[in-house]
């Protein structure tokens, strides 16, 4: 069975700094992936997906992701945090195979430094 | 383009009833999916339909039942409530048809349930 793999439960950064959210996932072939973001008392709301070709794929509110299939990880990032970023960040996996479900990692809460 | 609406937001149900909730998903998708979240398990798979046909489903008691209408709508019902079934259950939307498209899904905004 796939599992998702977000090994930093909360990460506090500056803002202004950098971020890297990590995200480790098992699955046998390329899988579909996903990155989430959910505000307190909400849903969640994609930022960005990859499913083939260039590995560096750009999402919404200047996020980026990077698969790297040598590491099974699809890490996502930010050059520069802003204080609206602080919320609860969810890395998902679909396998394709007609299961038709995401399978999500426990998720990281960030926390921005004013 | 509508988001995916859920009703209602938020319930308060007593142990032993039941319960219905309802989403509807972005004009053109035809399937729908249920998750259910909370702070110790996160979030899991609940079911999924297309085209009013369950194609998956997850690892729930049968007290966790759903089903799709015609027009994509979708309800999942709950039987028998018990104090372990508080959550925030999220429905998402997607084209459904198409390999990588199905799984690209659109989350709403959640029904947050109390049972006590």
């Amino acid at each position: 069975a796939q599992s998702v793999t977000q090994p930093d439960i909360h990460i506090t950064v500056s803002e202004g700094a950098s971020l890297e959210l990590r995200c480790n996932y098992s699955y046998g072939a390329t899988p579909y992936l996903f990155w989430y973001v959910q505000s307190p008392g909400q849903g969640l709301q994609l930022l960005l997906k990859y499913f083939s070709g260039d590995t560096l794929v750009q999402g919404i509110k200047g996020f980026e992701a990077e698969f790297k299939r040598s590491q099974s990880s699809f890490n996502l990032r930010k050059p520069s945090v802003h204080w609206s970023d602080a919320a609860e960040y969810f890395c998902a996996v679909g396998s394709g195979a007609g299961s038709y479900q995401l399978t999500f990692g426990k998720g990281t809460k960030l926390s921005v430094i004013p | 383009k509508a988001g995916v609406t859920q009703t209602p937001r938020y319930l308060i149900k007593t142990r032993g009833q039941q319960v219905t909730l309802s989403c509807s998903p972005i004009s053109g998708h035809r399937s729908v999916s249920w998750y259910q979240q909370t702070p110790g398990q996160g979030l899991q798979f609940l079911f999924e339909y297309f085209s009013e046909t369950q194609r998956n489903k997850g690892n729930f008691p049968g007290r966790f039942s759903g089903r799709q209408f015609s027009n994509s709508r979708s309800e999942m019902n709950v039987s028998t409530l018990e104090l372990g079934d508080s959550a925030l259950y999220l429905c998402a939307s997607s084209l459904g048809w198409v390999q990588g498209a199905a799984y690209e899904q659109y989350f709403g905004p959640g029904t947050r349930l109390t049972v006590t």
